[in-house]
């Protein structure tokens, strides 16, 4: 089966600076990979996501992520973040075609205005 | 469209209550998941359904059923509560095809405590 790590579970950053969550999932074979993310008081909302193709991919709000094959590793970054990206940031996995979404243990990203 | 909703919004049970925890879609989605989420594990799988009729168990299904009897409602049963079942419930939808994965929506979720 497979598992998502996610090593940061707090971080705190002052408003303009950049942003690197830390994604690791274990499996073998071929996957998707999805960042989601969770507002205060709100539901999980999708950031970005990785079927295929280039693995730089960019989603909302100026977010992106690489997917390093490598290393099992799929990275959220944003250059300059804002007090609104104060939120709870989840990575999730599942094999390629697959139906059932692995979660990492997520990681709350407080901003400082 | 309201997407995918969830009442209650909270419920506190005591010990061996039950209940359920309804979701309903209007997405005309096919598959349906419900989650639990606790705090610093993440969201974990407890029931899933790929259309009306057909229903599967996920990573934790012990101590709550499920049914699925239309594509929008995908209720979820405690039937004897336990502290252990305190936590955040989300439920999901996509739309599935056949060797394709697709990105999952969630409802707003329904906090529930067990005392």
């Amino acid at each position: 089966a497979q598992s998502v790590s996610q090593h940061n579970h707090h971080v705190i950053l002052s408003e303009a600076a950049s942003l690197e969550l830390g994604c690791n999932y274990s499996y073998g074979g071929t996957v998707n990979l999805f960042w989601y993310v969770q507002y205060p008081g709100q539901h999980l909302q999708l950031l970005l996501k990785y079927f295929s193709g280039d693995p730089l991919v960019k989603g909302i709000k100026g977010f992106e992520a690489e997917f390093i094959k490598s290393k099992f590793s799929f990275n959220l970054r944003k250059p300059s973040v804002q007090w609104s990206d104060t939120a709870e940031y989840f990575c999730a996995v599942t094999p390629y075609a697959g139906n059932m979404l692995t979660f990492g243990g997520g990681t709350r990203l407080m901003v400082k205005p | 469209n309201a997407g995918v909703t969830q009442t209650p919004k909270f419920r506190i049970l005591k010990i061996g209550q039950s209940m359920t925890l309804q979701c309903a879609q209007d997405m005309n989605h096919n598959y349906m998941y419900w989650y639990r989420q606790d705090p610093g594990m993440g969201l974990k799988l407890i029931y899933y359904s790929v259309g009306a009729g057909i229903t599967d168990k996920g990573e934790v299904p012990n101590g709550y059923n499920v049914s699925r009897s239309t594509t929008e409602d995908f209720p979820l049963r405690l039937e004897l509560a336990a502290p252990s079942q305190t936590s955040v419930y989300f439920c999901a939808t996509s739309q599935r095809t056949s060797g394709y994965t697709d990105t999952q929506y969630f409802g707003p979720g329904t906090r529930l405590t067990v005392l």
